[in-house]
């Protein structure tokens, strides 16, 4: 058990569909992370909330919103997306934010947009 | 061009043989970190290290973090097939939110 959940583990998805992923982290973290991870290509760093607030937005395409109501939760907002967009989204939370903790990560949702 | 390269990308091997992977990088890092990832879940932290040379053991693996806390590598003795997976390595260059990761090596022990 990593004690970070996310829902779903599998989403297939038109490209005019509206979906969101979900997280939620039991380990007391203060910081949140989205990451997505594609075949034989590094993770790529989406997004890090530190204490609910955004810290980091890596020149993700608006079609990804997320939203972080509270040091627990952490979700992604798809919408008109493109088959490209398919891949693994992966949610991490770490202690405080500062990347040498090390990151736990959730077991992540299987993305297909058709 | 990446800044963290995994070598080799994939490695196939017999139950009981040994193994090293690699993790390169011509940059200084202050931690470093690996990680293994199974089919259909997230990655999982194995260690963490931060002083150049330093090594940890973890059972059979053993990781070791070079002198100029440029690279590091994972060795793993009489590998198991419950060692199979892909094992990545992470970086930070300083305290700020964003991990340099590398792609990968994709690890299959045959029993």
């Amino acid at each position: 058990e990593t004690g970070v959940t996310q829902t779903p583990r599998h989403l297939v998805m038109g490209m005019t569909n509206k979906k969101s992923l979900k997280c939620e982290q039991h380990l007391g973290h203060n910081a949140m992370y989205w990451y997505k991870q594609s075949a034989k290509k590094p993770l790529e760093l989406m997004f890090v909330y530190s204490l609910e607030e955004r810290v980091e937005n890596n020149s993700v395409p608006s079609r990804f919103s997320p939203e972080c109501p509270n040091s627990s939760h952490l979700f992604l907002h798809l919408h008109t997306l493109q088959p490209e967009d398919s891949a693994l989204y992966l949610c991490a939370s770490s202690q405080d934010g500062v990347s040498g903790d090390g990151a736990f990560f959730g077991q992540g949702t299987r993305l297909t947009v058709v | 061009t990446q800044l963290l390269e995994q070598s080799p990308q994939f490695l196939s091997i017999q139950e009981g043989e040994n193994l090293t992977v690699y993790c390169n990088s011509s940059s200084v890092f202050s931690s470093l970190q690996w990680y293994r990832q199974e089919p259909g879940e997230g990655p999982v932290l194995l260690v963490t290290v931060v002083t150049g040379g330093e090594v940890k053991k973890l059972k059979r693996l053993t990781f070791q973090f070079g002198d100029a806390r440029k690279d590091s590598s994972l060795h793993i003795t009489a590998a198991q097939p419950g060692d199979t997976g892909l094992y990545l390595c992470a970086a930070n260059m300083d305290s700020n939110y964003q991990l340099i990761w590398g792609a990968g090596t994709k690890l299959i022990i045959k029993p």
